[in-house]
């Protein structure tokens, strides 16, 4: 069966600590794989996609995040988090083929920041 | 401004009083779909919209009905609706298809009485 999993359910960090959320996945094929961002009382907002090619992709906000086949993994990174970095964070897979639109998002992730 | 709107942001109804949460896209989107969200559960997809008068079922589209008649709007319907229902309700349209960056509505937090 198709799922995503991030085994985190709330991480605290310090204010210009590293930051890894943790992401994998169930999927048949090669998927597409998206973390999004969700600021409190806030719709979500697209940080970065991967859909093939270099396994290192950089988002919006200083996020990256690297697939790992070999691991179904697609974890997000920042070097040095911000306080506006507070916010739930989500995962999300979707089909690897352009005509079908069904997308599975993960339970997210919520991320506190510690002054 | 590109944006998708819904409305209303809060609705307290009470159980089998059909009610109709409207979203509206102005970025002229083929994509459209619909998302509760739930403490611990994530986004869950209800239905979703590839084009005017195509839509197909998601993961839980039990109890809700959807249209899609105009390529800006999509229109969630609660035929009636029961408690389990209580909710927080996403609306987002992309480009075209799931792959795409999808835009995010702000919300509508529903509670059935």
């Amino acid at each position: 069966a198709q799922s995503v999993t991030q085994p985190d359910i709330h991480i605290t960090v310090s204010e210009g600590a590293s930051l890894e959320l943790r992401c994998n996945y169930s999927y048949g094929a090669t998927p597409y794989l998206f973390w999004y961002v969700q600021s409190p009382g806030q719709g979500l907002q697209l940080l970065l996609k991967y859909f093939s090619g270099d396994t290192l992709v950089q988002g919006i906000k200083g996020f990256e995040a690297e697939f790992k086949r070999s691991q179904s993994s697609f974890n997000l990174r920042k070097p040095s988090v911000h306080w506006s970095d507070a916010a739930e964070y989500f995962c999300a897979v979707g089909p690897g083929y352009s005509s079908a639109s069904k997308i599975i998002f993960g339970s997210g992730t919520r991320l506190s920041i510690r002054p | 401004e590109a944006q998708v709107t819904q409305n209303p942001r809060y609705l307290i109804t009470v159980t089998g009083k059909k009610l109709t949460v409207t979203c509206s896209q102005n970025m002229n989107h083929e994509y459209m779909s619909w998302y509760r969200q739930d403490p611990g559960l994530g986004l869950r997809q209800i239905y979703y919209s590839m084009n005017v008068e195509v839509t197909d079922k998601g993961d839980v589209p039990e109890g809700y009905k959807v249209s899609r008649k105009e390529k800006r709007n999509f229109p969630l319907i609660l035929e009636s609706p029961s408690p389990n229902q209580t909710s927080l309700y996403f609306c987002a349209s992309s480009l075209t298809g799931s792959y795409n960056e999808q835009f995010f509505g702000p919300g509508t937090r529903l509670t059935v009485l």
